[in-house]
């Protein structure tokens, strides 16, 4: 199967610093990767779409200064909270897209989440 | 406008009932749909996709499209309290971004 590892799963930190957050496709190459967000209650919101050598497309509202995102090689990609404050806080979830094989690449499978709490 | 709508619930079932989810969107073109289940504090995980009018079975769940209504569901059979989680609607554009609903919420009572 298809396995996104995502680290760390829980941040508690104070305001102002930054926080990295980590996702790895472990068994296939993934062409694309994409950050989302979730509020309590609310459902999942695209951040970012993130392909491996390129600069992150990001949506609107989105701000690209304080979300860095880095997608240095086929299995990894990075989303640096900078700044961090309490309102950032939420449940940061990544997805790879795979770029071959597994037999449907039009499919999004997602890390575990990583919740932040800013204080 | 939302592009993906669902009832927010909860939908409320009795153990071994068919729980049945339902999820319009508004993008014509759009060709995948899929269907998450995400338990609290957790992360979406695929139970189906489709991708052609009609249905598709895997197990106990039935996923329907009809891309004439902009109209996708899921039907959930010998509904377990196992199932009780939220499900997420989503639907693939061109450019292989996701846009989920905002989730039914549904109970399994034993």
């Amino acid at each position: 199967g298809a396995v996104v590892s995502q680290h760390p799963s829980r941040v508690i930190c104070k305001s102002g610093t930054s926080v990295k957050i980590e996702c790895r496709s472990l068994d296939f190459q993934a062409t694309t990767m994409f950050w989302y967000r979730q509020f309590p209650k609310q459902s999942l919101m695209l951040m970012a779409t993130s392909n491996e050598g390129s600069k992150a497309t990001y949506e609107q509202g989105v701000e690209k200064d304080k979300f860095l995102i880095n997608h240095a090689s086929l299995t990894l990609s990075t989303l640096t909270v900078t700044s961090a404050h309490p309102e950032d806080s939420s449940f940061y979830i990544c997805s790879a897209r795979p770029g071959q094989g597994l037999g449907a690449k039009n499919i999004q499978y997602f890390g575990a989440g990583t919740r932040l709490s800013v204080l | 406008q939302k592009e993906v709508e669902q009832n927010s619930g909860p939908l409320s079932v009795p153990e071994g009932a068919i729980a049945s989810l339902n999820c319009t969107y508004s993008d014509r073109g759009s060709q995948s749909f899929f269907w998450y289940r995400q338990y609290s504090g957790k992360s979406p995980e695929l139970i189906m996709f489709i991708y052609s009018n009609g249905d598709k079975e895997d197990g106990r769940f039935t996923a329907q499209l009809n891309k004439a209504s902009q109209y996708v569901s899921l039907l959930i059979r010998d509904s377990q309290p196992s199932d009780s989680a939220t499900y997420l609607c989503a639907v693939r554009s061109n450019d292989y971004k996701l846009s989920f609903g905002a989730g039914t919420t549904v109970t399994v009572r034993a």
